[in-house]
């Protein structure tokens, strides 16, 4: 079956970068139409999707994050790495990895990592 | 970008009784529209995707129905188990965006 895990810092300080790994099992990324996701939720509020790696390595970002983020892939140790640059606290949520087929939505998710910005 | 809408914020029924949310597109999104249950503590479940298809293992009580901007999930009849947050998503195009939710409680 799909499994995803989250991990990486659970606290980081204000203007560092964040780098989170998504480690999968169930799927390869080097399958045509697969893709992996990474969304956020803050305490209390909406998800909010981040970015996304496909197969052939084709990566698309929130247009209002997209300069922070960068994410990539290594396929033969099944990992997606997130990375944000300069964390402020109002990026302090739950970071979610979550796998996707073609035009699909996200149908199997980790489940998620708290990653709190504060100094 | 697409923004989604979602009403009721909160919707409070009794267990056995019909639930209905609604989400709203700005703009058509054709039926590219997932619905997912999220409870406390726990990662988003997909629900319904392709506006009425019930994902893998999803009860027959939860449909949806709509196409273009407006969207419906019905909840035949409510179970201890459904209380929850629901969220609309919408990926027609990017980015992907989500609706604010909408949180489903026990009257």
């Amino acid at each position: 079956q799909i499994t995803l895990t989250e991990s990486g810092p659970t606290l980081v300080k204000p203007t560092q970068t964040l780098t989170l790994t998504c480690t999968f099992s169930g799927f390869s990324l080097s399958t045509s139409d697969v893709a992996v996701g990474w969304i956020r939720q803050p305490p209390g509020k909406t998800l909010e999707w981040l970015a996304l790696i496909y197969w052939d390595d084709d990566k698309r970002y929130s247009p209002s994050l997209k300069s922070r983020l960068t994410v990539t892939k290594d396929t033969s140790r099944n990992q997606v790495v997130l990375k944000m640059t300069n964390m402020d606290p109002v990026d302090t949520a739950t970071y979610y990895c979550a796998h996707k087929f073609d035009w699909n939505p996200f149908d199997y998710w980790g489940q998620g990592i708290l990653v709190t910005v504060s100094s | 970008e697409i923004v989604m809408t979602q009403s009721p914020v909160t919707l409070s029924v009794s267990p056995g009784e019909r639930a209905t949310l609604s989400c709203r597109a700005s703009q058509s999104v054709s039926s590219k529209l997932a619905w997912y249950q999220q409870k406390p503590g726990q990662a988003p479940r997909l629900l319904i995707y392709g506006a009425s298809t019930r994902a893998t293992g999803i009860p027959a009580r939860f449909s949806g129905s709509g196409s273009e901007t407006e969207f419906t999930l019905t909840i035949s009849s409510l179970q201890s188990e459904d209380f929850a947050v629901y969220y609309c998503q919408h990926y027609n195009n990017w980015p992907p965006l989500f609706g604010p939710g909408a949180k489903l409680d026990i009257k």
